[in-house]
């Protein structure tokens, strides 16, 4: 069965300083993978998603993510936070496109002046 | 429509009543999901349609909970007989079975609370 963990609830961070949220998963077989986010009031939005190919795959807002099998991660990343970054953060699994996905705890990412 | 539409986008409910909360999918998708979110719990699946297959209903957590679509489009959960724990937001999501990608669309959410 896939499974996804999300170390840290709660993230904060200086506006321009880096973003790092981290996501580890667990799947028999090569996985797809996906970071949502969810700003306040909103519905949950796809920020990027790596499914084949290139294991650096870039999403919206300048926010990057990088799938390394050997360690089972796919960590969220961005050079320089925004003030409007701070959302909640989901990180998501499936084994192929067609069955369901299966999400992690989430991370509130925190941005402060 | 141009997106998942949900309703109603707040509930509030008593003890012991049923409730039904609708989703409307995106035009031509044939994937629809529930999941259920709760504070600090992150997002809980909860059932899944895709295409005429018979639906996947593994997250339902007590039979107190079903869903059903119609036509393969409006999507309807219901709570019978509601508990305080189920006081959460119930969120639907749909996608192109056939195109692959995983990548799920949401609505904005229903609002369920239990007095």
């Amino acid at each position: 069965a896939q499974s996804v963990t999300q170390l840290g609830s709660h993230v904060s961070v200086s506006e321009g300083a880096l973003v790092l949220l981290r996501c580890n998963y667990s799947s028999s077989v090569p996985p797809y993978l996906f970071w949502y986010v969810q700003y306040p009031n909103q519905g949950l939005q796809l920020l990027l998603k790596y499914t084949t190919g290139a294991t650096l795959v870039k999403g919206i807002n300048g926010f990057e993510a990088e799938f390394k099998k050997s360690e089972t991660s796919f960590h969220l990343t961005k050079p320089s936070a925004h003030m409007s970054d701070a959302a909640e953060y989901f990180c998501a699994v499936t084994p192929t496109g067609f069955q369901k996905l299966v999400f992690g705890t989430g991370t509130r990412l925190l941005v402060s002046p | 429509g141009a997106g998942v539409s949900q309703s109603p986008s707040n509930k509030v409910t008593e003890k012991g009543k049923d409730v039904e909360l609708r989703c409307d999918p995106i035009s031509g998708h044939t994937a629809l999901y529930w999941y259920r979110q709760s504070l600090g719990q992150g997002l809980e699946f909860l059932i899944y349609f895709q295409g005429n297959s018979a639906p996947d209903k593994s997250g339902l957590p007590s039979d107190r909970f079903s869903a059903e679509r119609t036509g393969g489009s409006v999507s309807t959960l219901t709570i019978q007989r509601t508990q305080q724990e189920d006081s959460a937001v119930y969120l639907c999501a749909s996608s192109f079975q056939d195109r692959n990608t995983g990548e799920l669309f949401f609505g904005e959410g229903s609002r369920l609370t239990v007095l």
